[in-house]
């Protein structure tokens, strides 16, 4: 699977748009994007996936670059709940391609 | 309830000792994931059932680490002779695992282990 590289940290001002970048230059045409997060003494939560087009949900858009080598989360109001560790991951989306590899993430701190 | 569940949240062991970790999947996920997460670091995976068999053991670091899942549900992480360099949390994920969206996990809260 294609790498991924993260900023380690970021900081965010509560309200504000938080903005995290991931690069993953070597993605392969059939590998998706994924992100999660993961809030201090919990599990992994899973946010947004894409392939190629721009992606919104009701936690987060996800911004996929023209040429899929990077790409943007973009949480749009960001409150002190979204301080969490970010994992950006880049997978195929079959079965038996499940073991998904973490990475250490960027650490976002919302600031109130 | 909806989510996944672990247990114990917390076990404190001697070196040496036998633990076994347990989790309850989210139902009708046929696809299970155990990982370990050291502080500061992602979660690393450890093995991944597709219903009662192993698909995918790669990542059991030795004969140490065990995992079962005999009814296709619950599955249970067993680690034999506890080294201190066990000590992490360990976190057990599911998912539907077929298609797209099979790498859509639900994580429960993990067993954080402590090996004395």
């Amino acid at each position: 699977d294609a790498k991924t590289t993260q900023p380690t940290s970021m900081d965010c001002a509560e309200g504000r748009a938080a903005n995290l970048p991931c690069n993953h230059s070597t993605i392969s045409g059939n590998e998706y994007v994924y992100w999660y997060r993961q809030i201090h003494s919990q599990g992994p939560q899973y946010i947004i996936h894409g392939l190629k087009n721009n992606e919104t949900n009701e936690m987060a858009s996800l911004i996929i670059t023209e040429d899929r080598k990077s790409s943007t989360l973009i949480l749009p109001h960001a409150t002190l709940r979204d301080t969490a560790v970010y994992y950006c991951i880049v997978r195929v989306d079959q079965t038996g391609a499940n073991n998904l590899f973490f990475g250490t993430g960027t650490r976002l701190t919302v600031i109130p | 309830g909806a989510g996944v569940s672990q247990t114990p949240s917390n076990k404190v062991t001697e070196k040496g000792k036998y633990v076994e970790l347990r989790c309850d999947p989210i139902s009708g996920h046929t696809a299970l994931y155990w990982y370990r997460q050291s502080l500061g670091q992602g979660p690393e995976f450890l093995i991944y059932f597709q219903g009662t068999g192993a698909a995918d053991d790669s990542g059991l670091p030795n004969d140490r680490f065990f995992a079962v899942r005999p009814e296709g549900s619950v599955s249970t992480l067993k680690i034999q002779r506890t080294e201190r360099g066990d000590s992490a949390v360990y976190l057990c994920a599911s998912s539907f695992g077929i298609g797209a969206g099979a790498n859509v996990l639900t994580f429960g809260a993990g067993s954080r282990l402590t090996v004395l």
